[in-house]
């Protein structure tokens, strides 16, 4: 079973500040089946990259992922005040299929 | 744009079964996977299965052997049904559309409680 751990659990950052949000696999995965999600209190998640990288429709750019072997990492280069949320990444398997989360970080303002 | 949603019960007795539907609307259920997860208060996203149209499912073997995802594409919709459910699985209950290997569209959400 593929674990995710996202690290921080909280962080707390300023409007203008950069931020670097980490998910590590406990195995390789493919780059193709790493997405990150952005939640807000009351509302559903709502989906910002996918195949690790690349922007779902809609996204700002100041969102960027990356990886690099195990390790996941969602940028977002300047926050914006509507940017503090809860951030999780997600995984697809295929043996057995399925979708698995990271337990989220919480990016809080300063 | 495509848009789905959740209906169903908001309370379940303990050992009952939860049943949920989710209707798509502003495009057709064939050809994506559709997918349930759930968010208990407070914690983290839970994936619990996923659905075809053609009726084709995987789910989380961590809840395997209580749920049953099914898809009637007449109506465009797809349901959820979950047994012998406990306090434990009280939570938000989100469908959601899959693409290349993640969930763009999501409902907005059903509560469901379980208590007597």
């Amino acid at each position: 079973e593929i674990v995710l751990t996202q690290s921080p659990g909280t962080l707390s950052l300023s409007p203008g500040e950069r931020a670097t949000l980490s998910c590590r696999t406990s195995q390789s995965v493919s780059t193709s089946y790493l997405a990150w999600y952005q939640q807000k209190p009351g509302q559903a998640p709502r989906l910002l990259i996918y195949g690790a990288s690349i922007r779902a429709t809609g996204i700002p750019d100041r969102f960027s992922g990356s990886a690099s072997g195990t390790d996941f990492t969602l940028t977002i280069s300047r926050l914006e005040p509507e940017d503090f949320a809860v951030y999780y990444c997600q995984r697809y398997g295929n043996s057995p299929p399925m979708y698995t989360f990271g337990q989220g970080t919480k990016l809080e303002i300063k | 744009q495509v848009q789905v949603q959740e209906s169903g019960p908001g309370l379940v007795k303990p050992s009952g079964t939860l049943s949920l539907s989710c209707v798509v609307s502003g495009g057709s259920i064939t050809n994506n996977w559709w997918s349930w997860v759930r968010q208990s208060p407070g914690k983290g996203l839970e994936w619990i299965g996923e659905i075809y149209h053609n009726g084709r499912t995987n789910y989380n073997p961590s809840l395997r052997s209580r749920v049953t995802i099914s898809v009637d594409v007449s109506k465009n919709q797809f349901s959820l049904q979950l047994t012998s459910v406990t306090a434990a699985d009280t939570a938000v209950y989100y469908c959601a559309r899959n693409t290349v290997y993640c969930s763009d569209f999501w409902g907005q959400g059903t509560l469901v409680t379980v208590s007597s």
